[in-house]
């Protein structure tokens, strides 16, 4: 019974490199999202998706790529890192159309140096 | 501009202290007002879910309630294990997004 899995747990990057922080849930939810987790700010919404082939920025896109070629696997790409970036970062999937409870996963420390 | 601000920020009580938590939102087209506790070092997890005003929910010493324009979380006799931070998001129909507050640390001594 995984629900949302998140890799990896941490991460160091320099200024400039690219990744991707991946995410994946096995509840057949349609609806997926990201967010960052700043001291003192909450959550706040990166990217979500309403299901495969649809996403939508949220309050905080600029930097960050999304996909949706499946319904269970949701990829966040950070194109060109940037200190202002280091964050916690959460996976989340919903039942229905987002607005019923929420699983996250355990979340992505990432630091950028 | 949909806002979800929580009160206090932190919050410091004796084992058996009852209290409040604080929600206000200004969200268009609410489509669910939500509770979750977050513990260090892991993702949120998921208390209750209110769609209506007047609406009330328990969880053990947890009770969510909603009116029009905010929420609270009440603790009726809170025991350390109850220290968490418990964050407040609201669903906006108008956005299809669910919006954060920056959460109440809560810290309960014995």
């Amino acid at each position: 019974n995984a629900g949302v899995t998140q890799t990896p747990k941490f991460q160091v990057l320099k200024t400039g490199q690219s990744m991707t922080l991946q995410c994946a849930q096995d509840m057949n939810h349609e609806y997926m999202s990201w967010y960052r987790q700043d001291p003192g700010m909450g959550l706040r919404l990166i990217h979500y998706s309403v299901g495969a082939g649809i996403t939508d920025q949220g309050e905080v896109p600029n930097g960050y790529n999304v996909s949706r070629s499946t319904t269970e696997d949701f990829p966040l790409r950070l194109l060109s890192a940037a200190p202002s970036q280091t964050s916690v970062y959460f996976c989340a999937s919903t039942n229905n159309r987002g607005n019923t409870e929420a699983f996250f996963g355990q979340g992505t420390r990432l630091t950028v140096v | 501009e949909d806002q979800v601000t929580q009160s206090p920020e932190a919050l410091r009580l004796q084992e058996g202290e009852s209290s409040s938590l604080n929600c206000s939102y200004t969200v268009s087209g609410l489509r669910g007002l939500f509770w979750y506790r977050q513990d260090p070092g892991k993702g949120p997890e998921f208390l209750f879910t209110l769609y209506s005003a007047g609406e009330e929910k328990e969880k053990e010493r947890l009770k969510a309630t909603l009116t029009k324009k905010e929420s609270f979380l009440h603790i009726t006799a809170p025991k350390p294990e109850d220290s968490a931070t418990y964050l407040c998001a609201a669903f906006s129909g108008g956005y299809n997004k669910l919006i954060f507050g920056a959460g109440t640390r809560l810290a309960v001594h014995p």
